[in-house]
């Protein structure tokens, strides 16, 4: 079965500075991932997503994660963090058509 | 107007209560999702469908059914509301395609059972 974890339930950033969120799988197939962001009181979005092909995905709103199958790691990052930037991330991988989500991170972010 | 809506945006209810929460989507995509969420846990998956004749639990379907009345049209029903079933509910769509399903959400349903 699929399975994700996320590392760190809290993170404080500074804004400007780097925003590194960390997932790890578990997957008996070629896993489909992906990063969605929730902000307060809304629904969540999704931030990117690996399929196959390239390891390094690009994301919206300046974000990007690495595949990495050697660490079975997906981790999220933003080179300079923004005050925009603070919600709640999930981390999540495909299983035959639904979805298995991380317990989530709360990003928050200082000036 | 939004792709995925959900009614009620909050409820609160009493222990024993029966409630329904809607979702209709205009999306046109087959397949549609209920999950809830728990502070620390994440989302988990209550039922899903991937077409109107389709209705399968997922992984907490205990305390929950759901009906599909229309490709556009899902609801998850309460039968009799228990305090630990208050939470965060978010409806959810996706269409299969060649590469991967991506799913769309709702803005969620709070729900609060006294």
């Amino acid at each position: 079965a699929q399975s994700v974890t996320q590392l760190g339930s809290h993170v404080s950033v500074s804004e400007g500075a780097l925003v590194l969120l960390r997932c790890n799988y578990s997957s008996s197939v070629p896993p489909y991932l992906f990063w969605y962001v929730q902000y307060p009181n809304q629904g969540l979005q999704l931030l990117l997503k690996y399929t196959t092909g390239a390891t390094l995905v690009k994301g919206i709103n300046g974000f990007e994660a690495e595949f990495k199958k050697s660490e079975t790691s997906f981790h999220l990052t933003k080179p300079s963090a923004h005050m925009s930037d603070a919600a709640e991330y999930f981390c999540a991988v495909d299983s035959w058509g639904k979805l298995q989500f991380g317990a989530g991170t709360q990003v928050v972010v200082t000036p | 107007d939004a792709d995925v809506t959900q009614t009620p945006r909050n409820r609160i209810t009493k222990t024993g209560k029966r409630i329904m929460l809607e979702c209709s989507q205009t999306k046109g995509h087959d397949r549609m999702y209920w999950y809830r969420q728990d502070p620390g846990l994440g989302l988990r998956l209550i039922y899903y469908s991937f077409d109107v004749k389709d209705i399968n639990k997922g992984e907490i379907s205990d305390g929950y059914s759901v009906s599909r009345q229309a490709q556009a049209k899902f609801s998850l029903s309460l039968e009799s509301a228990i305090p630990n079933q208050t939470a965060l509910y978010f409806c959810a769509t996706s269409v299969p395609s060649k590469d991967v399903i991506t799913q769309y959400f709702g803005p969620g349903t709070r729900l609060t059972v006294l």
